[in-house]
């Protein structure tokens, strides 16, 4: 099946440092990648839609400046924290859709867990 | 808009036992219905999907769930629950008739003792 992987899984980073993640579909090609943010008994917030070759399309609320969004090709997508606060300290989940189906399910990466000190 | 509600912030159930786990929905359209489940500092895996046909869906691991349209409902079932289906289980929705962004509920953490 289809498999997201993402890193790293685990990142503790200094206020005011930028962090990368890394989302990568390992046996299929992913146009499309969504990325969100889950807080502590709360449910998944998408953050953004990653698009290969294109500008993100980020959701209401969400800093494109703060949170950028890089798909350069059919299989990464990164996103990266820049100067991160300790607001930021959450943790982050990417996924695809194995194929470009609206109706197939979502491929989810293990997430990450940031915690900005 | 698009709304899910998992009504349940916790369910605890006795190890064969069966489970439900809750979900209602909102659309404009028809929807397409998922669960996924989480295990603890883990992404989400998909367990079934509701598109068309069959009212009852049968997923992974034994899961099945019944759409019910009159209630707008996506309940979560399994006759016989085990110790290791104890996870967080996420109810999403989307409109049918468009790339819409997929909506999560916020989760009902089950909870199976033995």
């Amino acid at each position: 099946g289809a498999v997201v992987s993402q890193h790293p899984s685990r990142v503790i980073c200094k206020s005011g440092t930028s962090v990368k993640i890394e989302c990568r579909s390992l046996d299929f090609q992913a146009t499309t990648m969504f990325w969100y943010r889950q807080f502590p008994k709360q449910s998944l917030m998408l953050m953004a839609t990653s698009n290969e070759g294109s500008k993100a399309t980020y959701e209401q609320g969400v800093e494109k400046d703060k949170f950028l969004i890089n798909h350069a090709s059919l299989t990464l997508s990164t996103l990266t924290v820049t100067s991160a606060h300790p607001e930021d300290s959450s943790f982050y989940i990417c996924s695809a859709r194995g194929d470009s189906s609206y109706n197939s399910p979502l491929h989810f990466g293990n997430g990450t867990r940031l915690t900005v000190t | 808009a698009q709304s899910v509600a998992q009504p349940e912030d916790q369910v605890n159930v006795a190890e064969g036992n069966p489970l439900t786990v809750k979900c209602t929905y909102s659309v404009s359209g028809n929807p397409y219905l998922f669960w996924y489940v989480q295990y603890p500092n883990r992404g989400l895996q998909f367990l079934l999907k509701y598109i068309t046909g069959d009212n009852l869906v049968k997923g992974s691991y034994g899961f099945e769930a019944e759409f019910n349209k009159s209630q707008t409902s996506f309940h979560l079932k399994k006759p016989s629950a085990l110790v290791s289906d104890s996870a967080l289980y996420f109810c999403a929705v989307r409109d049918f008739s468009g790339n819409t962004p997929l909506v999560f509920g916020k989760g009902t953490r089950l909870s199976v003792i033995a």
